[in-house]
């Protein structure tokens, strides 16, 4: 089946600092990739949907201005957490799809975020 | 928006029974229904999937069925094995070029010896 990579897998930052997590896919052009969130013992929470060379489209509650994604290639998109706080730390999980009428979304491996 | 319940949310059975996890959603436009499993720490992995055009589903010892007039649907594990304790999430798909996937809060499999 296709494969999603994500880097980094793990990640320690100081309170206010910036940090990015890049969702590749790696053997199939994905048009559309999802950011989600999860908490410990909760479900996964869609925070965006990425369109290959547009605007993100952020989910009610997410702040476009903290998590700023980018998805410049259709292999590449990126989550950039910006001004990190304790209460950002989570386990941040991208999937991705392909066009046309296939529904099946390929889900990365995650990146589990602590801010200090 | 679409809107996933999901039920029960811890579900214990004896190793070698069936485990049955009922979901419900909203959007009567939702024409997607994945099913996934996640063991601690890692991703999330679709382990069967059903689409409105089909009302059951089945895959050696999972099944998963599907009401749309109730908007239902169902994953049934039989005989089931130490190896199915995990965390499984139903979801359902919105139509649209987004088809965002909506999960259920999950539920806790535990498969007791």
């Amino acid at each position: 089946g296709a494969v999603v990579s994500q880097h980094p897998s793990r990640v320690i930052c100081k309170s206010g600092t910036s940090v990015k997590i890049e969702c590749r896919s790696l053997d199939f052009q994905a048009t559309t990739m999802f950011w989600y969130r999860q908490f410990p013992k909760q479900s996964l929470m869609l925070m965006a949907t990425s369109n290959e060379g547009s605007k993100a489209t952020y989910e009610q509650g997410v702040e476009k201005d903290k998590f700023l994604i980018n998805h410049a290639s259709l292999t590449l998109s990126t989550l950039t957490v910006t001004s990190a706080h304790p209460e950002d730390s989570s386990f941040y999980i991208c999937s991705a799809k392909t066009s046309g009428t296939t529904d099946t979304q390929y889900f990365g491996p995650g990146t589990r975020l602590t801010v200090l | 928006g679409e809107n996933v319940e999901q039920h029960p949310s811890t579900l214990s059975v004896q190793e070698g029974d069936s485990a049955v996890i009922k979901c419900t959603y909203s959007d009567s436009a939702s024409n997607y229904f994945p099913w996934y499993k996640q063991e601690l720490g890692k991703r999330p992995q679709l382990i069967i999937d059903i689409r409105s055009n089909v009302g059951e589903k089945k895959d050696q010892r999972i099944a998963v069925t599907l009401n749309k007039t109730a908007k239902h649907f169902s994953l049934h594990i039989t005989e089931t094995q130490p190896e199915d304790s995990a965390v499984y999430f139903c979801a359902a798909m919105g139509v649209g070029r987004d088809d965002k996937i909506i999960f259920g809060k999950g539920t806790r499999l535990h498969i007791l010896p």
